[in-house]
């Protein structure tokens, strides 16, 4: 079955630490995204790469950073710049739709990652 | 600039009672339109879209929703609602000339009452 994966789970920051939230996807994708989600929030956007070895800002990118080595792959890294870390991760990724002349994509989302400050 | 309202934070509806989640966009071209359920601790799951054509677009777990161009909606419908469609709703806009940029409303969160 086609989709994306993120791993892992749940994730524990100790103070000081970077860590990395993995995500891939076996849709033949070439956008990929990274979202936070915080209660009462919705989502907002870190980082975008719309083709490998490409990657933008988003709206929160400052103490994250990302590589986008091979197309199924967007590691997310959660440095310890990010003095507020505690949230939900979601990964995304977009790709064309069936309709002939059908130039939006349609994203679709990993089960997320809960990352936790110790 | 693009952008998406989702009025209403919670709503509270009893279990078959009718359901309708209401969603604003402000866009300046042709909207592509997204709906996406959250259930707790889970990813987004894709209810349906509408890029063009017929103006009530049907998607999973019996659900619809309704393109208004005149109002800048796309209002999300169920007849009946389940237990189980208690969860969070997102409505979203595609834009862009790459066609792959995304702008999400808050969220509404749904209960449903036995």
């Amino acid at each position: 079955d086609g989709g994306i994966t993120q791993s892992p789970k749940y994730l524990f920051r100790k103070e000081g630490q970077n860590v990395t939230l993995s995500c891939e996807q076996n849709l033949n994708h070439d956008a990929m995204y990274w979202y936070r989600q915080d209660p009462g929030q919705g989502l907002r956007l870190i980082y975008y790469s719309q083709i490998v070895n490409d990657f933008q800002k988003g709206d929160i990118a400052e103490g994250y950073s990302v590589s986008r080595e091979k197309k199924e792959s967007f590691p997310l890294t959660v440095t310890s710049a990010q003095k507020n870390p505690t949230a939900f991760y979601l990964c995304a990724s977009s790709g064309p739709g069936q309709g002939a002349g059908e130039t939006q994509e349609t994203q679709y989302f990993g089960p997320g990652t809960r990352l936790l400050v110790l | 600039a693009q952008s998406v309202t989702q009025p209403d934070i919670h709503i509270t509806v009893s279990e078959g009672a009718s359901l309708e989640l209401r969603c604003n966009y402000s866009y300046g071209a042709t909207p592509y339109l997204f709906w996406y359920v959250q259930s707790p601790g889970q990813g987004l799951q894709l209810l349906l879209k509408y890029f063009s054509g017929d103006t009530l677009v049907q998607g999973i777990k019996g659900f619809e929703a309704e393109f208004k161009r005149s109002q800048s909606s796309f209002n999300l419908r169920k007849p009946s609602v389940h237990w189980s469609d208690a969860a969070e709703y997102f409505c979203a806009v595609g834009a862009g000339f790459t066609g792959n940029q995304f702008y999400f409303g808050t969220g509404t969160s749904l209960t449903v009452i036995p």
